[in-house]
């Protein structure tokens, strides 16, 4: 069974803080994502890879950043928090573009 | 440009009911890929199924059951003989091309559902 990790499940930071999700997937996938879920808005896309090194902007790149140094692990940065970051952060990983996301449970980040 | 629509934002209904979630999608693609994805309160979304365009075979896998209907660009969701277990936000999601060659997996908004027993 697939597994996706994500490291914090709760996380409050200040404004201007810099701030690291981390997610991890053990499954060898290729492609792994990062979404925000906010009521009323649904999941939108931040980021997503498809390779090692290589990253894609989504819908919503503004104020974050991406890493992905190695296959199973990717990392969403927020180089300067702010209260309009408070969110629920997903990660997901698929074997292809149109295969199942596999999504772990989700980091809910407060900026205060 | 493609999109998702949930037109429910929240249901309820008494255990044993029927229920039908209902997800309408527009995209200029010919070929693309249906998803339904389970949200339950504890966080963690659960793909559910995957249709592709090509086929409009109707699904069913228990309780659940799917209507894939391309004429009227709907993918919608039943659950016969609801459970409390089945209170969760459901999310509909189609992968196709999103424009100029952009190929991305769109989310609804989703629709909460809550089973009252």
């Amino acid at each position: 069974d697939v597994k996706v990790t994500q490291s914090s499940r709760y996380l409050v930071k200040r404004t201007g803080e810099k701030v690291f999700l981390e997610c991890v997937q053990d499954m060898d996938h290729e492609n792994m994502f990062w979404y925000r879920q906010d009521p009323g808005l649904g999941l939108r896309l931040i980021y997503f890879s498809y390779d090692v090194k290589m990253k894609e902007k989504g819908d919503i790149p503004e104020g974050y950043s991406v890493s992905r140094e190695k296959k199973e692990r990717f990392s969403l940065i927020l180089e300067s928090a702010s209260t309009n970051q408070t969110s629920m952060y997903l990660c997901a990983s698929s074997l292809d573009s149109v295969s199942p996301l596999h999504f772990g449970n989700g980091t809910r980040l407060t900026v205060t | 440009a493609q999109k998702v629509t949930q037109a429910q934002t929240e249901i309820s209904v008494v255990e044993k009911e029927d229920v039908t979630l209902d997800c309408v999608y527009e995209t200029r693609d010919t070929t693309y890929y249906l998803f339904w994805y389970k949200q339950p309160p504890s966080g963690e979304l659960v793909f559910l199924i995957r249709r592709n365009s090509f086929d409009e075979q109707n699904e069913i896998s228990g309780r659940y059951s799917w209507n894939f209907q391309k004429s009227t660009s709907s993918f919608n969701f039943t659950i016969t003989a609801s459970q409390v277990v089945d209170s969760a936000v459901y999310f509909c999601a189609l992968y196709g091309d999103s424009g100029a060659g952009s190929y991305q997996l769109t989310f609804g908004k989703g629709t909460k559902l809550s089973v009252i027993p």
